[in-house]
């Protein structure tokens, strides 16, 4: 069973400081991860994409890849109180079905004032 | 505006009543998803479409079923076979490699 792992949390993060989610998983195979925003009761919100082994900023995130050791992370810079939400890692299955895509179960990210 | 929209946002139904739920987009992508999430949990997926008249099952396809007869149209009906309805129902459309996926604002579906 292929999967995607990350701690369920809650994490909670002071205002203004770094928030650091982290993500494995488990097929070798896969190409691209994603991480997603969800916020309560509503829909995932795709907010980086990340193909490469090595770091992809965007604004205040960075995605970080480590095909070696199977792990994806996200840094949140100057964390907001709107920064609280729940955090999808992603990443596609394998070479065969790139199409699809496995989903961790999330880290819900609390930032404190 | 370019996008995916599920109707309705909310819909209750008695058990062993089919329902069917809408899934449209505009975004002109090839493949569309069905997904499931309960509460704090993660999204299992139902079934999937990489091209119109084509769908394949998911993780959790029983008591499901889908078609696919125009790009921009992937309705998803639930059946009286699905034995726990109850749950958040979210439709995506993705394209082209790295298949990023963007979703629509899902329907919450309770089933008494």
């Amino acid at each position: 069973q292929k999967e995607v792992e990350q701690n369920s949390g809650p994490l909670s993060v002071p205002e203004g400081a770094i928030a650091s989610l982290n993500c494995t998983y488990s097929d070798r195979g896969s190409q691209s991860f994603f991480w997603y925003r969800q916020y309560s009761g509503k829909s995932p919100e795709l907010i980086m994409s990340i193909y490469s082994n090595g770091d992809k900023e965007d604004g205040r995130f960075t995605a970080q890849l480590n095909k070696a050791s199977q792990y994806v992370s996200l840094l949140i810079r100057d964390s907001q109180p709107s920064d609280s939400a729940t955090y999808l890692c992603a990443g596609t299955s394998g070479y065969s079905s790139a199409s699809k895509i496995i989903f961790g179960s999330g880290t819900r990210l609390s930032i404190r004032p | 505006d370019g996008g995916i929209t599920q109707s309705p946002k909310y819909l209750f139904r008695k058990e062993g009543q089919n329902v069917t739920l809408s899934c449209e987009q505009n975004l002109n992508h090839d493949a569309m998803y069905w997904y499931r999430q309960d509460p704090g949990q993660g999204l299992r997926l139902i079934y999937y479409s990489q091209i119109v008249n084509d769908f394949q099952k998911g993780d959790i396809a029983e008591g499901y079923s889908v078609s696919r007869e125009k790009k921009e149209s992937f309705p998803l009906t639930v059946t009286s076979a699905q034995k726990n309805p109850t749950a958040f129902y979210l439709c995506a459309s993705g394209q082209g490699d790295p298949y990023e996926q963007y979703f629509g604002p899902g329907t919450r579906l309770t089933v008494t």
